[in-house]
């Protein structure tokens, strides 16, 4: 099956601190990987859209130089909350779009926690 | 844009019985899918589910399968023999775009009980 990895999959940070999450598909590559935020008790919100070479897609409201998305590789996105605060303390996760597959394939998460 | 609800916050089952859990959409799309996912409290997204709207056959998968009425735009997951490790969240999500982006409906919290 295709499996994604997140890493880290907890970090604690204090604040004005930057953060960097990483996403690897670790059996196929994925031109374009999906970041996703969700807060206690609601559902995922499409942050952006990674797409391999080229800049990321931000949905709207998403400050795009707050969460910086580079996608370096054909198995990697990494996304980096620069200047963190408490609010942006959240559920990130993280998924891989496979061609020729109906499905998403979803990364662990990343549960981060600004003090 | 399209619209997915989920009119059910929370659902309880008994063990062994089946649950309808409830999944309506909105979209001009005449071609278009929808998913489900199972999302425990570890947080990872499980994939159960998914149906296309050109699909003649409801889609089953196991336990899952889905009731699609296109007619009616909704796509309900009914899990038949219920066990406590169906207790989760539960999401339905319509992709949107080239680039298969998800929107996800706000989700329904099963709890399996004895």
């Amino acid at each position: 099956g295709a499996v994604v990895s997140q890493h880290p999959s907890r970090v604690i940070c204090k604040s004005g601190t930057s953060v960097k999450i990483e996403c690897r598909s670790l059996d196929f590559q994925a031109t374009t990987m999906f970041w996703y935020r969700q807060f206690p008790k609601q559902s995922l919100m499409l942050m952006a859209t990674s797409n391999e070479g080229s800049k990321a897609t931000y949905e709207q409201g998403v400050e795009k130089d707050k969460f910086l998305i580079n996608h370096a590789s054909l198995t990697l996105s990494t996304l980096t909350v620069t200047s963190a605060h408490p609010e942006d303390s959240s559920f990130y996760i993280c998924s891989a779009y496979r061609g020729g597959y109906n499905e998403q394939f979803f990364g662990p998460g990343t549960r981060l926690t600004v003090l | 844009a399209q619209k997915i609800t989920q009119t059910q916050p929370g659902m309880f089952v008994q063990e062994k019985e089946a649950v309808t859990l409830d999944c309506t959409y909105d979209t001009s799309d005449q071609s278009y899918g929808l998913f489900w996912y199972k999302q425990p409290s570890s947080g990872e997204m499980i994939f159960l589910i998914y149906q296309g709207s050109y699909d003649e056959q409801n889609a089953t998968e196991g336990r899952y399968s889905l009731n699609f009425q296109k007619a009616r735009k909704s796509a309900n997951l009914v899990i038949s023999a219920s066990q406590l490790g169906d207790s989760a969240m539960y999401f339905c999500a319509f992709p949107t775009g080239t680039a298969s982006k998800l929107t996800f409906g706000t989700g329904t919290r099963l709890q399996v009980t004895l």
